[in-house]
């Protein structure tokens, strides 16, 4: 199947600092890529549909200047945490589209991201 | 709007046993639905996808049912290993969109 890169798989940092987290589609050009956060023992819950070339759609709920999406290729999106704060902490999970029309799904490793 | 459920949310059995894991979707109209394993800390891994016109698939011991008039889908694992420990979720798509909406999940846990 296609394979979804995450980076980094976790990561620790202060409050108020930023991190952005890359995800890569290595063997398909992908347009369109999902992130998702996951809290502990819970689903995944969709945060923003990241689109090359444009801007991100976010979910309702969702802080669009806390959680900012760049997908600036075909194989790459950013997600950047800014002024992360504990609350922030959380597994973050993208996933993108495969190029064929059976339209499966995959998804990187996920972030692990701890603010302290 | 759409929701998913998993039943049962977590299962603990012996190894050899054969395994039904349920999901119901409230909106019949999806455009396909697949189902994952995730083991702690980890990503996801695509086991089956069902699209919408078909009524089931198999990969080795796994074997995924769709009933959309109904709106229900079945994974059964054959042969329960301990190897086959891990959350297991299942998510449907739609035509006019791409997201995926996951189910709660199964926790399953086989042992030796």
């Amino acid at each position: 199947g296609a394979v979804v890169s995450q980076h980094p798989s976790w990561v620790i940092c202060k409050s108020g600092t930023s991190v952005k987290i890359e995800c890569r589609s290595l063997d398909f050009q992908a347009t369109t890529m999902f992130w998702y956060r996951q809290f502990p023992k819970q689903s995944l819950m969709l945060m923003a549909t990241s689109n090359e070339g444009s801007k991100a759609t976010y979910e309702q709920g969702v802080e669009k200047d806390k959680f900012l999406i760049n997908h600036a290729s075909l194989t790459l999106s950013t997600l950047t945490v800014t002024s992360a704060h504990p609350e922030d902490s959380s597994f973050y999970i993208c996933s993108a589209r495969a190029p064929t029309g059976s339209a499966e799904a995959f998804f990187g490793q996920g972030t692990r991201l701890t603010v302290v | 709007k759409q929701e998913v459920t998993q039943i049962p949310a977590a299962l603990s059995v012996p190894e050899g046993e054969n395994l039904v894991l349920n999901c119901s979707f409230t909106d019949s109209a999806i455009y396909n639905l697949q189902w994952f394993r995730q083991d702690p800390g980890k990503g996801l891994t695509s086991l089956l996808l069902i699209q919408s016109s078909q009524r089931e698939q198999t990969s080795g011991r796994l074997n995924a049912s769709l009933d959309k008039s109904s709106g229900r889908s079945t994974l059964y694992i054959a042969a329960s290993q301990p190897g086959d420990s891990a959350t297991y979720l299942c998510a449907v798509s739609f035509y006019n969109t791409d997201k995926l909406i996951f189910g709660t999940g199964t926790r399953l846990q086989v042992f030796p």
